[in-house]
């Protein structure tokens, strides 16, 4: 089953401005992790925030996490042409033994 | 250091007809897992091997799916028989240990059409 539900389902920009995507879930999580998946590419992991952390970055990427909303963002800051992919969120519950449940995904298009 | 692997890439059958999926993990990794992507959805776990032993197969639709990694190194899935729904892009991915601090790495797919 599905976990997550990210927001927007798809989301259009300009080169150089600043992408942000939403993921809401359900249940209580150990972890968040973020994917990019290119078209006709496998799933690359991008970036991982524990649930007693609250913001962690990474080059271009910041994420954020609040658990007592059940929320994580995903930031992408100055975007390229090549950041066009979708973006999934996955949740790992110890409970559920430790397996990735992701989201549906944000398709991201970064027009030159 | 090179990635995970699947063959075929691309493959087309009818229904009722069976179908086999390869992967072979990077090498050392221990743990080996098999998820469906179905058109405009998140991967959903399959199955989930630690070397040769089934971790998690929860969701594995075992009337018409099967998977075996009988020396702990690559793996095959295979669906017996197909239904128009199993069409999705099959993924493996592979990580060094069991536990979800340990980053997976996916191979590009198998995308399965059944018509």
């Amino acid at each position: 089953s599905q976990q997550g539900e990210e927001d927007p389902q798809a989301l259009s920009i300009q080169e150089g401005e600043n992408a942000t995507m939403n993921c809401s879930y359900k249940t209580s999580i150990n972890n968040l992790q973020w994917y990019r998946q290119n078209s006709g590419r496998g799933l690359v992991h991008l970036i991982l925030i524990r649930s007693n952390e609250r913001e962690k970055h990474s080059g271009r990427l910041r994420v954020t996490l609040d658990t007592s909303k059940k929320s994580s963002s995903l930031l992408i800051t100055a975007s390229r042409a090549a950041d066009t992919a979708s973006y999934f969120c996955a949740t790992v519950d110890y409970n559920q033994g430790g397996k990735l449940i992701f989201g549906q995904g944000t398709e991201l298009s970064v027009k030159p | 250091e090179a990635g995970v692997a699947q063959s075929p890439r691309y493959k087309i059958i009818e229904k009722r007809q069976s179908v086999a999926f390869w992967c072979n993990p990077i090498s050392g990794h221990a743990t080996l897992y098999w998820y469906q992507q179905i058109l405009g959805q998140g991967p959903k776990l399959l199955i989930q091997f630690q070397n040769n032993g089934v971790v998690d197969d929860s969701q594995l639709p075992k009337d018409r799916f099967s998977a075996e990694r009988l020396k702990g190194v690559d793996s095959t899935l295979k669906i017996q028989p197909a239904k128009l729904e199993d069409s999705a892009v099959y993924l493996c991915a592979s990580s060094l240990e069991y536990g979800s601090s340990y980053e997976q790495y996916f191979g590009p797919g198998t995308r399965l059409t059944v018509t």
